[in-house]
């Protein structure tokens, strides 16, 4: 059974960092593209990067230079490091695997709330 | 950047309608145009894959089409388990994905 189950969501100030684990069980996540898609609350859904088996990465110009997206693959995990957050970047975040060019197994979401 | 838009923003139906939800690029995005569903609290959920392909599992009264700019997302007889917020998604400009602003479906 395929599983994503993401982790590390909190509240933290503006300027803090923080980084989001996603857990994977059911296909190996260094063989796939692992996207992360955000969702402010009330609001739709935000593609904010993915990282490609071969390990290439690509952002949102919203995030870029701020958040990097990695994997530990003896962990079979995927992270996203957050850096000098904003008020804007309150949301729940979930990862999701790529295939056919469409998201098709994500995660339930983990809430990240930047406030002072 | 391709932008996404769909309409209605939000719509009211009674179970057994028909029901159809458009969206609309930017650009010519050929056939590279996805459908999720998502309710309240829960993770988005893939319904239909390159504007017409039925994710394994999903019911048959869910069907996808266009190409070009134009795409509809079709459900033939509304159920009570259908009222969500459905998404379209295009992929043609991998890597990066952009979502339409979504529809709600309500009673």
């Amino acid at each position: 059974e395929v599983q994503l189950v993401e982790s590390g969501g909190d509240l933290v100030q503006p300027g803090g960092s923080l980084r989001l684990s996603c857990a994977v069980s059911g296909f190996t996540v260094s063989s796939n593209y692992m996207n992360w898609v955000r969702q402010a609350p009330g609001k739709g859904l935000e593609w904010v990067s993915v990282i490609h088996s071969g390990g290439s990465t690509y952002y949102a110009d919203s995030v870029k230079g701020r958040f990097t997206s990695s994997r530990d693959n003896s962990k079979n995990t995927l992270y996203l490091q957050m850096n000098s957050l904003r008020a804007e970047d309150t949301a729940v975040y979930y990862c999701a695997r790529e295939t056919k060019n469409s998201l098709d197994y994500w995660g339930q979401g983990a809430l990240v709330t930047v406030s002072s | 950047d391709i932008q996404m838009t769909q309409s209605p923003s939000s719509l009211s139906a009674s179970v057994g309608d028909r029901v159809t939800i458009t969206c609309r690029a930017s650009q010519s995005i050929s056939s590279y145009l996805n459908w999720y569903q998502q309710k309240p609290g829960k993770a988005p959920k893939l319904l239909v894959y390159v504007a017409s392909n039925l994710q394994t599992g999903v019911p048959s009264r869910f069907s996808g089409s266009g190409s070009g700019t134009e795409f509809t997302l079709t459900i033939s007889s509304l159920q009570p388990e259908d009222f969500a917020t459905y998404y379209c998604q295009q992929s043609f400009g991998t890597p990066i994905f952009t979502f339409g602003p979504g529809t709600k479906v309500d009673i």
